[in-house]
This record gives C-alpha cells, structure tokens and sequence, in this order.
C-alpha cells in the first residue's frame, strides 16, 4: 500500500513569491491533514478535510494560505505571497475517517524562503 | 489549556544501552496517547498508541510505552537503542475536539 505521498520535497523560493504543495492521500482515506512544523518543533495543524470540505481551519492564516481538496482526493496547500516566516515543513496525513484517531504522515515539504 | 510535554529537548545514549523518553499531558479526561518517530527528511511514523485497556503498550521497533494515569504521563522505553534509533520522537494526543496535538520533541542521540 503506498504512503501518504507529497511534492515537492524541497522548495526553495523568494519572499514574495507564491508556492504550492501537493499530497496524494492513501487511497480510501477520507480524511486529510495539513500540518506546519516549525523547526524544533512539534506539528502544528493547519487545516482538516473531510472529503472535499474544510471542516477545521481555524490555524489557517487565510490572509495568505489557502488549500484545496476539489474531488475529496487530493489537495493542494497554497501560500501567496510567501514571508520569510513561513520557512518550514509543510507535512500532510491522512486518515480512514474523522473517527480514526491513526494519521500517516507523508515525508513533508521543506520549504525555505529567503 | 491542553498541552503535551516533552521535558527533555535533547538526550544522548550509548549503543546498546536503555533509553526512556518522558511524555506528560494536560487534559480534563485521558486523551488518546501516541508516539511517534521522524528520522531526518522523512515524515512521522507511529510506534504506539494507547487507547484503553491495558496500560504497558508495545510497539514496533522494540518500542514501549507505559500510561500511568495518575502521574498524567505517558513514557517511551526501549531496552537496548541501536544506532538507527538515532532521531527525534514526538509525543501527541487528541484533544476534546478530535484534534491532534503533538509535545515540541525529544531529540535522541545514540553514540558508539
């Protein structure tokens, strides 16, 4: 069974610029999980999919992220424009369903903004 | 407010020798418990969980963990490290609202 599966691994980009992350879930989980880890740091949610809806996104700086999960599959992480700040790992998991308290995690994006 | 604790940011260990990572939560009812291991570039893998039950949880990699309610705390054990133990463990629980919030880490460092 594959794992959670993200793109790219490693981006490197201006501030200012825009940057998107990819995550192909496992295959029939309905649940979807962005999470930041800062450096030194333990994971910090983001953003929670149910199927195609955004069900807990109160951690997501909307001012400037936005996600996506158009057909309940995959989803899309977007930060425009991108500060020096954001430089972290950007982790995605999923889960069966809500009630499924096991996430897998996939291997995270590392970005650096300079 | 809710909180996961890892008190030690760091620990070094020799081959071969035990390793106990320390894990304390605060919530009003016992959460769901898990560690959780990230080897350099890679995400987080599950090596436990304790929902219920019996309170001495095995894991993979030789891994344990103990929940002692009374102390609100959740440790991590292993008899005998090898060098591939080498990484950083998180420790997490859901909260009352199904969420997942993890400790800030212990980082293991396993010498010859």
């Amino acid at each position: 069974e594959a794992g959670v599966v993200q793109s790219p691994r490693y981006k490197i980009i201006e501030k200012k610029q825009p940057v998107a992350f990819w995550c192909n879930p496992i295959s029939g989980h309905n649940t979807l999980y962005w999470y930041l880890q800062n450096l030194g740091q333990g994971p910090e949610l983001l953003i929670r999919y149910e199927n195609e809806e955004a069900v807990d996104d109160s951690q997501l700086p909307k001012d400037r992220f936005s996600a996506e999960r158009l057909k309940g599959v995959d989803s899309t992480l977007k930060i425009q424009p991108a500060e020096l700040g954001d430089s972290a790992v950007y982790l995605c998991a999923s889960s069966r369903d809500r009630h499924d308290n096991e996430q897998f995690f996939g291997p995270g994006t590392r970005l650096t903004v300079l | 407010a809710q909180s996961v604790t890892q008190p030690d940011i760091h620990i070094t260990v020799s081959e071969g020798a035990s390793l106990e990572l320390r894990c304390n939560y605060s919530y009003g009812a016992t959460p769901y418990l898990f560690w959780y291991v990230q080897s350099p570039g890679q995400g987080l893998q599950l090596l436990l969980k304790y929902f219920s039950g019996d309170t001495l949880v095995q894991g993979i990699k030789g891994f344990e963990a103990e929940f002692k309610r009374s102390q609100s705390s959740f440790n991590l054990r292993k008899p005998s490290v090898h060098w591939s133990d080498a990484a950083e463990y998180f420790c997490a629980a859901v909260d009352s609202w199904g969420k997942l919030q993890f400790g800030a880490g212990t980082q293991v460092v396993v010498t010859p």
